[in-house]
């Protein structure tokens, strides 16, 4: 079984839609949370961690479920400018250490 | 604000050939890493460090090797290129998040 898991989509919305990406991790030791995302032919860059009390960042709200081992990327407002591969990563320790890439989830905003 | 830089942007090789990617970093972090990126197939871990002097293997290390003999550098080194190795490579450093260099498109033939 995969670290982590994502649906791959492509998720394609009109802009000003609201979004969601979803994520499973396997391992119930994982301590740090992050979404990341990579436009085409670009590196990734790191969008917000996720805390466990969820976070918000402006559009973007992220939650965790350690019970689950779900994590959840929310996006209001859908701009075109959001367009891009969504990754979540996941790392087992609080600092340091590899991080596990889910493949992405692709994301079209069209207008 | 260079961040991480590697170096070249772009390559392409014969098969059995050998060469080094270039992996520089500014930030003065004890962990670096080296990624390859196929379609379909996500980010996959090929060497990491964890300081000047240790590396270790990721989940596709065979083909590459590495070393870090100062904490601003983590080259990564193809031995005896092959077609299987065609891909996009990404250097990345960092504590708690990784930031990632441009990456390098390889092509073997």
């Amino acid at each position: 079984r995969k670290e982590v898991e994502q649906d791959p989509g492509p998720f394609n919305v009109p802009e000003g839609a609201t979004v969601a990406f979803n994520c499973t991790y396997s391992n119930s030791a994982s301590q740090s949370f992050f979404w990341y995302r990579q436009d085409c032919r670009k590196e990734p860059k790191l969008l917000m961690s996720v805390y466990s009390s969820g976070n918000e960042d402006g559009r973007f709200t992220a939650q965790l479920n350690r019970a689950s081992q779900y994590i959840s990327l929310l996006i209001r407002d859908s701009k075109l400018s959001d367009s891009a591969t969504y990754l979540c990563v996941v790392r087992r320790g609080a600092t340091l250490g590899r991080l596990y890439f889910g493949r992405g989830t692709q994301l079209t905003v069209w207008p | 604000n260079a961040g991480v830089t590697q170096t070249p942007k772009f390559q392409v090789l014969k098969t059995g050939q050998s060469m080094t990617l270039q992996c520089a970093q500014d930030m003065n972090h004890e962990y670096m890493s080296w990624y390859r990126q196929d379609p379909g197939m996500g980010l996959r871990l090929i060497h990491y460090s964890v300081g000047a002097g240790i590396t270790d293997q990721g989940e596709v290390p065979n083909g590459y090797n590495v070393s870090r003999s100062t904490t601003e550098d983590f080259p990564l080194r193809l031995l005896s290129a092959a077609p299987s190795q065609t891909s996009v490579y990404f250097c990345a450093s960092g504590r708690t998040e990784a930031f990632f260099g441009q990456g390098t498109r390889l092509t073997v033939v």
